[in-house]
């Protein structure tokens, strides 16, 4: 249980567009969402924090207009990358707490590889 | 932000040999979770230690927590080739909101 699905897996954009990836909780209610980005051969880097029906939470130095957070409804979170350019060609992946007894667990979509051409 | 590092970067075994990932840390956590990336895709979970807890034991995997260091290791017992992947602690910081630190990870080669 507790599967997070992100699509898509691979996008290719044109500089200057904008691209939107989703993260949707399949059997569960995801209240928070984290989202990163990874460089190659990097760590995951905290890009920002959602909860349900209210504002993003974002790291310092990630640039709010730039990278969009939308998380509507209990099951959905968005991040559409704005103007994307090749600097924003990143490995992003969304993270959902999942409540369990005294502590919580994360899952993990498999990720958006975005290339900015 | 805070982030774990890993040592070593890289490993390279051979199947059925034991491989030991480090990692240390800079503040109190609640906890400390270890992860498996394989390449170009997202994590799985491994395995989740409380701050109270010092070894923890999950099929070939072994996990040990020493809070007065700040480190933790994991040792993957008897590897497979299926094991290759990166490994990556993840610390759950005190008063963090939950938030998961990375560590700076380890890339696994496991040969035949």
């Amino acid at each position: 249980g507790a599967v997070v699905s992100q699509h898509p897996s691979r996008v290719i954009c044109k500089s200057g567009t904008s691209v939107k990836i989703e993260c949707r909780s399949l059997d569960f209610q995801a209240t928070t969402m984290f989202w990163y980005r990874q460089f190659p051969k990097q760590s995951l880097m905290l890009m920002a924090t959602s909860n349900e029906g209210s504002k993003a939470t974002y790291e310092q130095g990630v640039e709010k207009d730039k990278f969009l957070i939308n998380h509507a409804s209990l099951t959905l979170s968005t991040l559409t990358v704005t103007s994307a350019h090749p600097e924003d060609s990143s490995f992003y992946i969304c993270s959902a707490k999942v409540s369990g007894s005294s502590f919580f667990r994360y899952t993990f979509g498999s990720g958006t590889r975005l290339t900015v051409v | 932000s805070q982030q774990g590092e890993e040592d070593p970067q890289a490993l390279s075994i051979q199947e059925g040999e034991n491989a030991t990932m480090n990692c240390s840390y800079k503040t109190s956590i609640n906890n400390l979770q270890w992860y498996r990336q394989n390449s170009g895709r997202g994590l799985v979970h491994l395995i989740l230690i409380r701050s109270n807890e010092r070894e923890k034991h999950s099929g070939r995997l072994r996990v040990t927590l020493d809070t007065s260091k700040k480190s933790s290791s994991l040792l993957i017992t008897a590897s497979r080739a299926a094991d290759t992947a990166s490994y990556f602690c993840a610390t759950d910081l005190t008063g963090g909101g939950n938030k998961l630190t990375f560590g700076t990870g380890t890339q696994l080669k496991v040969e035949l």
